[in-house]
């Protein structure tokens, strides 16, 4: 597509629950971040996938944040158990060739935890 | 690892005045972004400049990479300009391959 895409935009959970977030990267980009930003914050660094390699998950908060890439292309973020400090906006970029090229940004889910 | 650093952290401007945001970065890039994050929290990307000088319209920025600073130039500045900008790099140490946020600097532009 044109640019990266992610969905829902918005997401109302109850806590407990466990809630899937998606990522459409730009075609052909072999580079996929997650990113979390809560309320007036800076931007946090969840994952990285990198074509084939294993991916980077040296930024997920705890073991109930999971994510995967299917055939290199649209990216899943699970979180299980939701828990309320959850909540903020989950940001997805995509890059052509990794971390020396040009990151574009998806517009965002903003996970709200009840 | 790479720390970023940015300044102001604040500022307000009245439309029409002038601007300069300055990163500082402690160690050497292969790629530094700038970012404008608009108050619908969209991020929207200003500049690809591991080094260099590039100009966009009202904007530009200049990254002197053996120094380790890269500059945002605003000039005059629209009430639309309001928001986050942020600077981010990647870099050559090590196996990193994430890109290093900086904090980022608030600008609000008074009408």
């Amino acid at each position: 597509g044109a640019g990266v895409s992610q969905s829902p935009s918005n997401k109302v959970t109850e806590k407990g629950k466990d809630v899937e977030l998606r990522c459409d990267p730009i075609s052909g980009h072999t580079a996929l971040y997650w990113y979390r930003q809560s309320l007036g914050q800076g931007l946090e660094f969840l994952i990285y996938f990198q074509g084939n390699s294993a991916p980077d998950k040296s930024g997920l908060p705890s073991d109930r944040f999971s994510a995967e890439r299917t055939g290199g292309s649209v990216s899943t973020l699970t979180i299980q158990r939701t828990q309320q400090e959850d909540s903020a906006v989950y940001l997805c970029a995509s890059s052509l060739l990794g971390a020396g090229t040009e990151a574009f940004f998806g517009q965002g889910t903003r996970l709200t935890v009840v | 690892g790479i720390q970023v650093e940015q300044s102001p952290p604040d500022l307000i401007l009245q439309e029409g005045a002038n601007s300069t945001l300055r990163c500082n970065f402690s160690d050497s890039v292969n790629n530094l972004q700038w970012f404008h994050q608009n108050p619908w929290g969209q991020l929207i990307n200003l500049f690809y400049i591991p080094s260099g000088t590039k100009q966009n319209g009202r904007l530009s920025a200049t990254t002197v990479a053996t120094e380790r600073y890269s500059l945002l130039y605003i000039s005059s500045s629209q009430t639309t300009d309001s928001g986050v900008y942020f600077c981010a790099v990647g870099s050559r140490a090590g196996n990193n391959r994430k890109l290093i946020w900086g904090l980022g600097t608030s600008l609000a532009v008074n009408p």
